[in-house]
């Protein structure tokens, strides 16, 4: 059973240019995370996703952010017109659509650059 | 607001011996708390998970304690080896919001 999975691991963009984060849920799994981690600091909540529908997106910047989760295919963080301050490890995690209490799983991150 | 303090120095131990990590919280009352590990350039991995009403998690050398009152939780690691080594990030959460929110982690250095 592979594992949640994101692409791309690393990725360099320029200022003011889009970049776009994909993030395959765990088999099973119909909830999408989005989190942003910048150095020495904890993970930051972004947006919860179920498909095609956000569920909570309190934690996402209300410019230039948007996420979405198609019925078919994987989730996708899109940055437009990127600063450098997005430069940032952003995560996604999956977790099953049963039950109150998430036990929440990782996928390995995309590292994003901003030059 | 809501506040997360994990031990932001690093913890040096010796292999061998038990390694106890902090969180505490303020102003929140988490159904349940999660901990996990993240090595360098890694995703978090779940280790355990106690809920609001549980006191004491168990599983292998791993042990979480959870006190309401105190507003703490305290991860214990015993006979701890150097591949022990990694970040452990506490997280709360609450069945009425399925995002968890995460402390800074602290660093675990296990010396062989």
């Amino acid at each position: 059973n592979a594992g949640v999975m994101q692409n791309p691991r690393h990725l360099v963009r320029r200022r003011g240019q889009e970049a776009r984060l994909r993030c395959s849920p765990m088999k099973g799994h119909s909830h999408v995370y989005w989190y942003r981690q910048l150095p020495e600091e904890g993970l930051k909540f972004m947006v919860y996703l179920q498909k095609e529908n956000i569920i909570d997106e309190s934690g996402m910047p209300k410019e230039r952010f948007s996420a979405e989760f198609p019925k078919e295919g994987p989730s996708i963080l899109r940055i437009q017109q990127v600063v450098r301050g997005d430069s940032a490890a952003y995560f996604c995690a999956s977790s099953p659509a049963s039950g109150s209490i998430d036990t929440q799983y990782f996928g390995p991150g995309t590292r994003l650059t901003v030059l | 607001s809501q506040k997360i303090e994990q031990n932001s120095e690093a913890l040096n131990i010796q292999e061998g011996k038990t390694a106890t990590l902090t969180c505490n919280y303020t102003n929140y009352s988490p159904a349940y708390l999660q901990w996990y590990r993240q090595d360098p350039g890694r995703g978090p991995v779940f280790l355990l998970l106690i809920r609001e009403n549980e006191k004491e998690k168990r599983k292998e050398r791993l042990k979480v304690t959870f006190d309401t009152t105190l507003k703490q939780s305290l991860f214990h690691i015993t006979a701890s080896q150097p591949a022990d080594s990694a970040t452990y990030l506490c997280a709360l959460g609450d069945t009425g919001r399925r995002a968890l929110t995460f402390g800074s982690g602290t660093r675990l250095q296990v010396q062989p």
